[in-house]
């Protein structure tokens, strides 16, 4: 069964920096692009970051780029984004998501999402 | 403001049938295949649709898909009150990016 644990988020000052991980089992992790997407409160969906299954390439949206990083450990099964210089429009819920092939193709699998508060 | 329209809400009775549209470019729906997501209040996003039309496994024939030029539907047949959701429209841009739409919150009456 595949599933996707996300974990580190948190209230975090503006400015401050903090980093999300997403635990991978059940499917052969390094074969598969993975994306960060995130949904503020009571707003839609909003894809922020992927990366393909070898983590040779990496693509982000215009409103992170910057500032946030997504990579992998493929020896871990684990899914990092690291954020900085964070923001209060930051705040969000973010699910990482695993493709069904490359980054192009459409997030079949989704995390439960972790909870990232910026204020002071 | 999302690079894919979405109408905000839509309704229907239980049993009937309601589609939702999505409309874009031929940056993103034009030249790329659509997939539709469906979120349950406080619940992750789930795949649905992909590929326009296809169904992923464990994904019930009511709902389906299709796709014309800049724009894509979704359909649901036989409305249950447990499809009562937000649903998503999302497709790859020629811009490196996915993009998605602002999401159809559906009311089963």
């Amino acid at each position: 069964e595949v599933q996707l644990l996300d974990s580190g988020g948190g209230l975090v000052q503006p400015g401050g920096s903090l980093r999300l991980s997403c635990a991978a089992s059940g499917f052969t992790f390094s074969n598969y692009a993975m994306s960060w997407v995130r949904q503020a409160p009571g707003k839609g969906l909003e894809w922020v970051l992927g990366i393909s299954g070898s983590g040779g390439s990496t693509y982000y949206a215009d409103s992170v780029k910057g500032r946030f990083t997504i990579s992998r450990d493929n020896s871990k099964n684990t899914l990092y984004l690291q954020m900085n210089s964070l923001r209060a429009e930051d705040t969000a819920v973010y699910y990482c998501a695993s493709h069904l092939t490359t980054v192009t193709t459409p997030q079949d699998y989704w995390g439960q999402g972790t909870l990232v508060t910026v204020s002071s | 403001q999302s690079v894919l329209t979405q109408p905000p809400s839509v309704s229907a009775a239980p049993g009937q049938e309601v589609t939702i549209s999505c409309s874009g470019s031929s940056s993103n729906i034009g030249n790329n295949y659509v997939s539709w997501y469906q979120q349950l209040p406080g619940t992750a996003p789930k795949l649905l649709i992909y590929d326009n039309n296809k169904r992923p496994s464990g994904i019930p024939d009511r709902f389906s898909g299709s796709k014309s030029g800049t724009s894509a539907t979704l359909g649901i047949t036989g409305l249950q009150t447990g499809d009562e959701a937000d649903y998503y429209c999302g497709t790859w841009d020629s811009s490196l990016r996915w993009v998605f739409g602002g999401g159809t919150k559906l009311t089963v009456l």
